[in-house]
Protein backbone atom coordinates (compact mmCIF):
# COMPACT_ATOMS: atom_id res chain seq x y z
CA UNK A 1 0.00 0.00 0.00
CA UNK A 2 1.21 3.41 -0.64
CA UNK A 3 1.55 5.83 2.28
CA UNK A 4 3.13 9.49 2.93
CA UNK A 5 4.83 10.79 5.46
CA UNK A 6 4.69 14.66 6.46
CA UNK A 7 7.47 14.85 8.74
CA UNK A 8 6.71 18.41 9.96
CA UNK A 9 3.70 18.50 11.93
CA UNK A 10 3.64 22.30 13.26
CA UNK A 11 5.54 24.49 11.32
CA UNK A 12 6.21 28.46 12.81
CA UNK A 13 7.74 31.54 10.68
CA UNK A 14 7.88 34.57 10.64
CA UNK A 15 7.10 36.73 7.45
CA UNK A 16 9.63 36.71 4.84
CA UNK A 17 11.29 33.19 6.26
CA UNK A 18 11.83 30.69 3.71
CA UNK A 19 9.57 27.12 4.02
CA UNK A 20 10.35 24.28 3.20
CA UNK A 21 8.05 21.19 3.89
CA UNK A 22 9.17 17.66 3.77
CA UNK A 23 7.14 15.03 1.82
CA UNK A 24 8.14 11.13 1.09
CA UNK A 25 6.04 8.67 -0.25
CA UNK A 26 6.52 4.71 -0.17
CA UNK A 27 5.49 3.32 -3.52
CA UNK A 28 7.47 1.37 -6.15
CA UNK A 29 5.87 2.80 -9.36
CA UNK A 30 5.54 5.74 -11.67
CA UNK A 31 3.62 8.48 -9.36
CA UNK A 32 1.47 11.63 -9.55
CA UNK A 33 2.51 13.70 -6.63
CA UNK A 34 0.53 16.91 -5.34
CA UNK A 35 0.48 19.96 -2.80
CA UNK A 36 -3.02 21.11 -1.30
CA UNK A 37 -3.52 23.09 0.90
CA UNK A 38 -6.35 24.28 3.18
CA UNK A 39 -7.25 27.85 4.28
CA UNK A 40 -8.83 28.50 8.06
CA UNK A 41 -12.35 27.71 7.00
CA UNK A 42 -12.05 26.56 3.21
CA UNK A 43 -11.86 23.83 1.22
CA UNK A 44 -8.78 21.97 0.41
CA UNK A 45 -7.34 23.42 -3.02
CA UNK A 46 -4.59 22.17 -5.73
CA UNK A 47 -1.36 23.99 -4.71
CA UNK A 48 0.70 22.47 -7.37
CA UNK A 49 1.28 19.08 -9.02
CA UNK A 50 3.86 16.66 -10.65
CA UNK A 51 2.88 14.23 -13.19
CA UNK A 52 6.18 13.98 -15.01
CA UNK A 53 8.88 15.80 -17.04
CA UNK A 54 10.83 18.52 -15.16
CA UNK A 55 11.34 17.56 -11.29
CA UNK A 56 10.62 21.23 -10.49
CA UNK A 57 7.32 22.46 -10.43
CA UNK A 58 5.26 26.03 -10.06
CA UNK A 59 2.20 26.35 -8.29
CA UNK A 60 0.17 29.47 -7.38
CA UNK A 61 1.31 31.82 -4.71
CA UNK A 62 5.10 31.44 -5.31
CA UNK A 63 5.20 28.11 -4.28
CA UNK A 64 7.02 25.40 -5.72
CA UNK A 65 7.74 21.56 -5.47
CA UNK A 66 10.62 19.82 -6.27
CA UNK A 67 10.18 16.10 -7.08
CA UNK A 68 14.03 13.67 -6.46
CA UNK A 69 12.55 9.81 -7.20
CA UNK A 70 15.21 8.72 -6.00
CA UNK A 71 14.69 10.19 -2.75
CA UNK A 72 11.20 9.37 -2.97
CA UNK A 73 10.57 12.99 -1.94
CA UNK A 74 8.41 15.88 -3.04
CA UNK A 75 9.45 18.78 -0.54
CA UNK A 76 7.43 22.14 -0.89
CA UNK A 77 9.33 25.33 -0.74
CA UNK A 78 8.37 29.02 -0.71
CA UNK A 79 11.50 31.75 -0.60
CA UNK A 80 9.30 33.79 1.43
CA UNK A 81 6.30 33.41 3.49
CA UNK A 82 3.49 35.98 3.57
CA UNK A 83 0.74 35.91 6.96
CA UNK A 84 -1.35 34.53 4.30
CA UNK A 85 0.44 31.73 3.68
CA UNK A 86 -1.07 29.98 7.37
CA UNK A 87 -2.99 26.79 6.19
CA UNK A 88 -2.50 23.49 6.88
CA UNK A 89 -0.71 21.69 3.91
CA UNK A 90 -1.43 18.21 2.69
CA UNK A 91 1.40 16.34 0.12
CA UNK A 92 -0.92 13.13 -1.33
CA UNK A 93 0.09 10.82 -4.06
CA UNK A 94 -1.95 8.64 -6.37
CA UNK A 95 -0.66 6.01 -8.70
CA UNK A 96 0.13 6.55 -12.32
CA UNK A 97 -2.64 4.19 -13.45
CA UNK A 98 -5.64 5.36 -15.05
CA UNK A 99 -7.67 3.22 -12.98
CA UNK A 100 -7.04 4.65 -9.04
CA UNK A 101 -7.71 8.42 -11.11
CA UNK A 102 -8.60 10.33 -7.95
CA UNK A 103 -7.75 7.55 -5.64
CA UNK A 104 -5.48 9.73 -3.67
CA UNK A 105 -3.11 9.09 -0.59
CA UNK A 106 -2.34 11.90 1.68
CA UNK A 107 -0.07 13.04 4.41
CA UNK A 108 -1.08 13.86 7.92
CA UNK A 109 -0.51 17.78 7.16
CA UNK A 110 1.45 20.41 8.24
CA UNK A 111 -0.08 23.13 10.07
CA UNK A 112 2.18 26.70 8.87
CA UNK A 113 1.60 29.14 10.82
CA UNK A 114 3.37 32.32 10.11
CA UNK A 115 3.58 35.66 12.20
CA UNK A 116 3.21 38.69 10.55
CA UNK B 1 -14.45 27.45 -10.33
CA UNK B 2 -16.55 24.37 -9.36
CA UNK B 3 -17.73 24.01 -5.92
CA UNK B 4 -18.58 21.14 -4.52
CA UNK B 5 -20.92 21.68 -1.70
CA UNK B 6 -20.73 18.76 1.85
CA UNK B 7 -23.75 18.94 4.59
CA UNK B 8 -24.45 18.92 7.56
CA UNK B 9 -20.83 20.64 8.56
CA UNK B 10 -21.27 18.78 11.43
CA UNK B 11 -23.58 16.43 13.46
CA UNK B 12 -23.99 14.90 16.88
CA UNK B 13 -26.07 12.11 17.20
CA UNK B 14 -26.35 9.20 19.96
CA UNK B 15 -24.60 5.80 19.46
CA UNK B 16 -27.14 3.12 17.74
CA UNK B 17 -28.49 5.96 15.23
CA UNK B 18 -27.72 6.69 11.62
CA UNK B 19 -26.12 10.01 9.91
CA UNK B 20 -26.03 10.30 6.44
CA UNK B 21 -23.96 12.51 4.86
CA UNK B 22 -24.38 14.35 1.46
CA UNK B 23 -21.96 15.49 -1.30
CA UNK B 24 -22.91 17.45 -3.83
CA UNK B 25 -21.87 19.22 -7.21
CA UNK B 26 -23.06 22.45 -7.71
CA UNK B 27 -22.34 23.18 -11.05
CA UNK B 28 -20.63 20.55 -13.25
CA UNK B 29 -21.89 16.92 -13.33
CA UNK B 30 -19.40 14.04 -11.31
CA UNK B 31 -19.18 10.82 -12.34
CA UNK B 32 -16.94 9.44 -9.85
CA UNK B 33 -16.72 10.63 -6.04
CA UNK B 34 -14.46 9.96 -3.24
CA UNK B 35 -15.08 9.39 0.34
CA UNK B 36 -12.25 10.40 2.71
CA UNK B 37 -12.18 10.24 6.81
CA UNK B 38 -10.12 11.59 8.78
CA UNK B 39 -8.79 11.45 12.60
CA UNK B 40 -7.09 14.25 14.62
CA UNK B 41 -3.41 14.47 13.42
CA UNK B 42 -3.69 12.15 10.97
CA UNK B 43 -4.32 11.80 7.41
CA UNK B 44 -7.22 11.91 5.18
CA UNK B 45 -7.95 8.26 4.61
CA UNK B 46 -9.50 7.32 1.50
CA UNK B 47 -12.53 5.03 2.22
CA UNK B 48 -14.11 4.52 -1.20
CA UNK B 49 -15.13 5.43 -4.85
CA UNK B 50 -18.09 6.56 -5.74
CA UNK B 51 -19.56 5.68 -9.05
CA UNK B 52 -22.98 7.22 -10.53
CA UNK B 53 -25.31 4.10 -11.27
CA UNK B 54 -23.22 1.59 -9.82
CA UNK B 55 -21.98 0.50 -6.60
CA UNK B 56 -19.13 1.70 -4.71
CA UNK B 57 -15.65 0.28 -4.13
CA UNK B 58 -14.37 0.53 -0.66
CA UNK B 59 -10.50 0.66 0.46
CA UNK B 60 -8.98 -2.36 2.25
CA UNK B 61 -10.50 -2.35 6.25
CA UNK B 62 -13.73 -0.02 5.29
CA UNK B 63 -16.64 -2.21 6.02
CA UNK B 64 -19.02 -1.02 3.38
CA UNK B 65 -22.41 -2.10 5.36
CA UNK B 66 -21.27 0.19 7.71
CA UNK B 67 -20.51 2.86 5.88
CA UNK B 68 -23.02 3.01 3.22
CA UNK B 69 -22.98 5.07 -0.01
CA UNK B 70 -25.22 5.76 -2.81
CA UNK B 71 -24.11 8.13 -5.69
CA UNK B 72 -28.08 8.00 -7.25
CA UNK B 73 -27.08 11.06 -9.86
CA UNK B 74 -24.69 13.02 -11.57
CA UNK B 75 -24.60 15.86 -8.46
CA UNK B 76 -25.25 13.67 -5.28
CA UNK B 77 -23.27 11.52 -3.87
CA UNK B 78 -24.58 10.15 0.03
CA UNK B 79 -22.42 8.41 2.93
CA UNK B 80 -24.97 6.56 5.70
CA UNK B 81 -23.08 5.81 8.90
CA UNK B 82 -24.77 3.15 10.51
CA UNK B 83 -25.70 2.15 13.40
CA UNK B 84 -22.57 5.07 14.33
CA UNK B 85 -20.90 4.25 17.62
CA UNK B 86 -18.25 7.20 19.10
CA UNK B 87 -15.07 5.25 17.28
CA UNK B 88 -16.91 6.97 13.98
CA UNK B 89 -16.52 10.11 15.29
CA UNK B 90 -14.10 11.43 12.63
CA UNK B 91 -13.86 14.25 10.08
CA UNK B 92 -15.85 13.31 6.51
CA UNK B 93 -14.44 14.66 3.49
CA UNK B 94 -15.75 14.47 -0.27
CA UNK B 95 -14.24 14.84 -3.47
CA UNK B 96 -15.91 15.54 -6.66
CA UNK B 97 -14.06 14.45 -10.11
CA UNK B 98 -15.61 17.05 -13.05
CA UNK B 99 -16.02 16.01 -16.34
CA UNK B 100 -13.11 15.06 -18.65
CA UNK B 101 -11.43 13.03 -16.11
CA UNK B 102 -7.13 13.34 -16.15
CA UNK B 103 -6.85 16.72 -14.91
CA UNK B 104 -6.73 17.08 -11.58
CA UNK B 105 -7.75 20.60 -11.99
CA UNK B 106 -11.09 19.18 -12.05
CA UNK B 107 -10.76 17.03 -8.68
CA UNK B 108 -12.74 19.80 -6.04
CA UNK B 109 -13.21 19.19 -2.39
CA UNK B 110 -16.29 19.55 -0.25
CA UNK B 111 -15.65 21.43 3.09
CA UNK B 112 -15.89 18.32 4.82
CA UNK B 113 -18.62 17.20 8.09
CA UNK B 114 -17.74 16.80 11.56
CA UNK B 115 -19.46 13.52 13.20
CA UNK B 116 -19.71 13.39 17.06
CA UNK B 117 -21.10 10.38 18.37
CA UNK B 118 -21.73 10.36 21.50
Amino acid sequence: AQSVSQHNHHVILSEAASLELGCNYSYGGTVNLFWYVQYPGQHLQLLLKHFSGDPLVKGIKGFEAEFIKSKFSFNLRKPSVQWSDTAEYFCAVNANRGSTLGRLYFGRGTQLTVWP
Amino acid sequence: GAVVSQHPSWVICKSGTSVKIECRSLDFQATTMFWYRQFPKQSLMLMATSNEGSKATYEQGVEKDKFLINHASLTLSTLTVTSAHPEDSSFYICSALGPGSGRYEKLFFGSGTQLSVL
